[in-house]
């Protein structure tokens, strides 16, 4: 699985939009862009993934850029709720197999949402 | 509530000791993962079932093992316990072989384990 790049940390303001950024610049391209997160050691949470279009739902969007080489996660009204450590994952998704199913965490991106 | 279930949620125990952790999916998902996190490693894959078969090893230690059993619940099982296995232990199920499309995993609550 490509490796991904994340900054430690961010803050933003509540009701304004968080963009968490996330570097793969190796990333294949039979590849996906996965978004999780975990609020202080609850287990992890699906947020979306995505190819190489844009991909929208009710948690957030994420944007990937035309080369793949980045994308950012972005939540349009953070609230205090959304405070967690968000993780950027790129894997390849589905066929048989095992190896191709379990996700890599790295350190992920704390995201603190101030009131 | 992502629908996947894990027993006990806190397990405090000596060095030197077996336990087991519990995790039930969600209804109808196939495939069960275990991952470890801990303060210096982080989240790590341990070891992934499906439909009560073995598919994926990752960073699992020898002294510990898992099975998947018919009605699709799993077991972690720790023995020879040291003070360095003290960690959160998460389940995550997911639909499993999806052929080629995305599979999003699921995550229980997680099992927090201390080692004393």
């Amino acid at each position: 699985d490509a490796k991904t790049t994340q900054p430690p940390s961010m803050d933003c303001a509540e009701g304004r939009a968080a963009n968490l950024p996330c570097n793969h610049s190796t990333i294949s391209g039979n590849e996906y862009v996965y978004w999780y997160r975990q609020i202080h050691s609850q287990g992890p949470q699906y947020i979306i993934h995505g190819l190489k279009n844009n991909e929208t739902n009710e948690m957030a969007s994420l944007i990937i850029t035309e080369d793949r080489k980045s994308s950012t996660l972005i939540l349009p009204h953070a609230t205090l709720r959304d405070t967690a450590v968000y993780y950027c994952i790129v894997r390849v998704a589905g066929g048989s197999g095992g190896s191709n199913y379990k996700l890599t965490f790295g350190k992920g991106t704390l995201l603190t949402v101030n009131p | 509530d992502s629908g996947v279930t894990q027993t006990p949620k806190h397990l405090i125990t000596a060095t030197g000791q077996r336990v087991t952790l519990r995790c039930s999916p969600r209804s109808g998902d196939l495939s069960v993962y275990w991952y470890q996190q801990s303060l210096d490693q982080g989240l790590q894959f341990l070891i992934q079932y499906y439909n009560g078969e073995e598919r994926a090893k990752g960073n699992i230690l020898e002294r510990f093992s898992a099975q998947q059993f018919p009605d699709l619940h799993s077991e972690l099982n720790l023995s020879s316990l040291e003070l360095g296995d003290s960690a959160l232990y998460f389940c995550a199920s997911s639909v499993g072989e999806t052929g080629g499309f995305p599979d999003e995993q699921y995550f229980g609550p997680g099992t927090r384990l201390t080692v004393t």
